[in-house]
């Protein structure tokens, strides 16, 4: 199985800031990654496909990149509505596991 | 617009079987496959299993021997059984449509699956 690890676990910070959180893979995955966005009691939902595409009706502040085993999820000025817990998954190879998640909080 | 929507008991004893079923509403059947997840209290997003239209299944490796995804195309459902469920199996159980390229992009609403004795 791959193992999929983020950093941080947990990032503070403001309405207005740049962040970045991290996804490595255990092994290479090409670009067979993608992004989720989940507020509490709600589904996860779809912000990027493919390391780098963003899923319709995503705001642009939200980016991805990567290829290979390290990504990252940028959000390029913080929204109030982005405070929620961000997972990266790999569909490179089944089990299409889940990284263990990166709770985004307010400073 | 693609829907799926899921049900199933919600609160099961030790040793018991867990059924849910989630059925698809447009869009093709055929050309996605089809996903369980599922998210213990306060944990982060596990990955069961999926199946596609022809009866294709993976599974996460721990779950393989407990865990069984089965298709109905005639109704456009899709059921996950766990058997043998204990504490641990307590979570959110949600439905999914994935693709390997375009990754979960349609979600169910999620159903609260309990063990207790």
């Amino acid at each position: 199985d791959i193992q999929m690890t983020q950093s941080p676990s947990s990032l503070s910070a403001s309405v207005g800031d740049r962040v970045t959180i991290a996804c490595r893979a255990g092994q290479s995955i090409t670009n067979y990654l993608h992004w989720y966005q989940q507020k509490p009691g709600k589904a996860p939902k779809l912000l990027i496909y493919t390391a780098s595409n963003l899923q319709g009706g995503v705001p642009s502040r939200f980016s991805g990149s990567g290829y290979g085993t390290d990504f990252s999820l940028t959000i390029s000025s913080l929204q109030l509505e982005d405070f929620a817990t961000y997972y990266c998954q790999q569909s490179f190879s089944p089990p299409y596991t889940f990284g263990q998640g990166t709770k985004l909080e307010i400073k | 617009q693609v829907q799926v929507q899921q049900w199933g008991a919600g609160l099961l004893k030790p040793s018991e079987t867990l059924s849910l079923t989630c059925a698809v509403y447009g869009g093709s059947f055929s050309n996605y496959y089809w996903n369980w997840i599922r998210q213990s209290p306060g944990k982060g997003l596990e990955w069961i299993g999926e199946i596609n239209h022809s009866g294709s299944t993976n599974y996460k490796t721990s779950l393989r021997s407990r865990a069984t995804i089965s298709v109905d195309t005639s109704k456009s459902q899709f059921s996950l059984k766990l058997t043998s469920v204990t504490a641990a199996d307590t979570a959110v159980y949600y439905c999914a449509r994935f693709h390997y390229y375009y990754g979960i992009d349609v979600w169910g609403q999620g159903t609260t699956v309990t063990v207790a004795s």
